[in-house]
């Protein structure tokens, strides 16, 4: 089967760094992505994955283990805003014509930043 | 702004209506995709459109039938559905293969909230 696992929720404090872990097991491996998602709004694509090591890009940064099938995202400098739901989603192997795009997702982390 | 657009973003429906949703798309991509969002479940892939080729179902339920006329729209006809099937209903879009550029996001909607009575 294919499993994504992910904290539910984490509370944080303001101008703290935080830490989402995300484990996976799938058929697969092309790929795994992070997205954020306020409620009521779509998600939308924080980082991209698919070597060994860390991504920063501001604030945030993801790293990836493929040999541990594991990923986290830090955010750093929290504000108020960063609260909202973190998704982990895993993009594996295709089963038809090559590599497709579909993606399987973990139940999301949501994390409140607190005063 | 996502490129990603959905109408309604509230429905209400009875178990015997018949409710369509749509989704748009501005961002010339070639695949688009019906997510269905439950409360702590993860996000569950109803259905994926290739080049407006119908390429996966994952065994949803006959009461719920997609549709794709062109690649920048995408629709989901709704018929007597189920109180279980109250959720938030995520449209996205990406082009159809990373092989040729790997980071390939997939771009999604505001969704739309539906609530069977």
């Amino acid at each position: 089967g294919q499993n994504i696992d992910q904290p539910t929720e984490m509370t944080a404090t303001e101008g703290a760094i935080v830490q989402i872990n995300c484990t996976y097991q799938t058929s697969g491996f092309n790929g795994l992505f992070w997205y954020q998602q306020h409620a009521g709004e779509a998600p939308t694509f924080l980082s991209y994955n698919v070597l060994d090591g860390l991504e920063e890009k501001g604030r945030f940064s993801s790293f990836l283990s493929r040999s541990k099938g594991y990923s986290y995202l830090l955010l750093k400098e929290l504000q108020m805003k960063d609260s909202a739901s973190y998704l982990c989603a895993v993009r594996p192997h295709g089963n038809y014509g090559g590599a497709t795009n579909k993606l399987i997702f973990g139940t999301g982390t949501l994390l409140a930043v607190q005063p | 702004e996502t490129g990603v657009t959905q109408t309604p973003r509230h429905l209400v429906m009875g178990m015997t209506n018949k409710k369509s949703l749509k989704c748009e798309q501005h961002l010339g991509h070639n695949a688009m995709y019906w997510y269905k969002q439950s409360a702590k479940k993860p996000l569950e892939l109803m259905f994926v459109y290739s080049l407006e080729e119908r390429v996966e179902n994952n065994s949803v339920p006959s009461r719920f039938s997609p549709e794709c006329p062109n690649s920048s729209h995408l629709f989901l006809h709704l018929h007597t559905l189920q109180p279980e099937d109250s959720a938030l209903y995520l449209c996205a879009s990406s082009r159809k293969s990373p092989n040729r550029v790997p980071r390939n996001e997939q771009f999604f909607g505001p969704g739309t909230r539906l609530t069977v009575l």
